[in-house]
């Protein structure tokens, strides 16, 4: 088992770019959550799907955000246009609650500076 | 609305050492509680988790959790830590009619050689 990947792993840009997070799940895993974790607010919860519709997006902080999940393989989480405050460590977790109360898989992250 | 919290930002223990790290939750409902590890530049691994039976759960490296309905406890125990076992520490928890997961801010465990 591969694992979520998460891509890029690191992304250093300048303020006011596009920015793009890709999430590969676990194959056969029908939710899909996207956290966003620092320092002062530790980790939060942007939104999730369940069979690449979103359920919950109320932690998505600001309408610069957005994310979608065109299949079940794939995830995208944007920020359009990027600021210094989104600087964060951004995971995609996965899981299937179809059978029985299963942990979230989260994959390594992805690491975004906002310069 | 729930909630945990993870009263030690830190715990600090000497090899071979009884570990604890604390957890204690609010929900609305029923519970479900989870352990997660997470290593420098890593994403959170799951420990073990309580969904209903035996308030006592093993879990993976040697690691358990009490549950305590009546204190809304889930404290996080090892009989004795290993210097691998530094890491940061997050309890978890869900209602059993949600799918949302809620962290608590993280208890960073250090185990001195």
């Amino acid at each position: 088992d591969a694992g979520v990947i998460q891509s890029p792993r690191h992304e250093v840009t300048e303020m006011g770019q596009e920015v793009t997070l890709r999430c590969k799940p676990i194959s056969g895993h029908d939710y899909l959550f996207w956290y966003r974790q620092t320092m002062m607010r530790g980790l939060e919860l942007l939104i999730y799907f369940n069979n690449n519709v979103p359920i919950d997006d109320s932690g998505m902080p600001e309408d610069r955000f957005s994310a979608k999940m065109p299949n079940a393989s794939f995830s995208t989480l944007k920020i359009q246009p990027s600021e210094p405050r989104d600087s964060a460590v951004y995971f995609c977790a996965s899981s299937s609650f179809a059978l029985s109360v299963q942990p979230q898989h989260f994959g390594d992250g992805t690491r975004l500076s906002i310069l | 609305a729930q909630s945990v919290a993870q009263p030690e930002d830190q715990v600090n223990v000497a090899e071979g050492n009884p570990l604890t790290v604390k957890c204690t939750y609010s929900v609305s409902g029923n519970p479900y509680l989870f352990w997660y590890v997470q290593y420098p530049n890593r994403g959170l691994q799951f420990l073990l988790k309580y969904i209903t039976g035996d308030n006592l759960v093993k879990g993976s490296y040697g690691f358990e959790a009490e549950f305590n309905k009546s204190q809304t406890s889930f404290h996080l125990k090892k009989p004795s830590a290993l210097v691998s076992d530094s890491a940061l520490y997050f309890c978890a928890v869900r209602d059993v009619n949600d799918y949302k997961l809620s962290f608590g801010a993280g208890t960073t465990v250090t185990v001195r050689a």
